[in-house]
């Protein structure tokens, strides 16, 4: 079955250094895969939006990668920031539907 | 441009009522999606109404139902509540689709079942 893995564990980042998060997949096969930002007791919010052809996407500090090959989407931001802390969340098309991971808590310690 | 509205924001039930939620999209937004979110989850899909039409429905039982009416304003039903139906409740819109085109999100419906 169709599966999208996230970090379960939250992700402590020094500010002003580069956070990484990961987004993994299998058995699938996804034209988009899109990256969102929930903070608590909201909805999330669209922050980029890459298609399968395209290696690389950016969006001022925020770049996020799509490895077909390899079934993973890496999202970056850099010079984090401690206003950066809140949830991730890819989610991947399907069949007129998202298909959403269930996030990794992102925390920039001052 | 107004964002997506749910209301209410908050409710409360008890076990064996029904409930009603609502929520408007963008407007020219045709597509709306809900969701269901619980701590520690993923985003559950369970349903999307796009032009009065349910398009596509997650793995949910028939107690949760939908309807989109022509403005594209969308209404969810949750009949003969349960304790596990405890959850904050998204709406989404988007312009035409949920795949290609990133969804607009309402700010949720926190609803607890006592």
């Amino acid at each position: 079955s169709q599966k999208i893995e996230q970090n379960s564990e939250a992700l402590n980042i020094q500010e002003g250094k580069t956070a990484t998060l990961t987004c993994n997949y299998t058995n699938y096969s996804p034209a988009y895969l899109q990256w969102y930002r929930q903070d608590p007791g909201r909805g999330p919010v669209f922050l980029l939006l890459i298609r399968e052809n395209e290696k690389e996407k950016r969006k001022e500090r925020l770049k996020v990668t799509f490895d077909t090959t390899l079934k993973q989407s890496l999202f970056h931001i850099t010079a984090s920031q401690p206003a950066d802390s809140a949830t991730y969340l890819c989610a991947l098309d399907g069949n007129y539907q998202l298909i959403w991971g269930a996030g990794t808590k992102l925390i920039i310690k001052p | 441009k107004a964002g997506v509205t749910q209301t209410p924001r908050y409710l409360i039930k008890t076990r064996g009522q029904q409930v009603t939620l609502s929520c408007s999209p963008i407007s020219g937004h045709r597509s709306v999606s809900w969701y269901q979110q619980t701590p520690g989850q993923g985003l559950q899909f369970l349903f999307e109404y796009f032009s009065e039409t349910q398009r596509n429905k997650g793995n949910f039982p028939g107690r949760f139902s939908g309807r989109q009416f022509s403005n594209s304003r969308s209404e969810m039903n949750v009949s003969t509540l349960e304790l596990g139906d405890s959850a904050l409740y998204l709406c989404a819109s988007s312009r035409d689709g949920t795949e290609s085109y990133e969804q607009y999100f309402g700010p949720g419906t926190r609803l607890t079942v006592t």
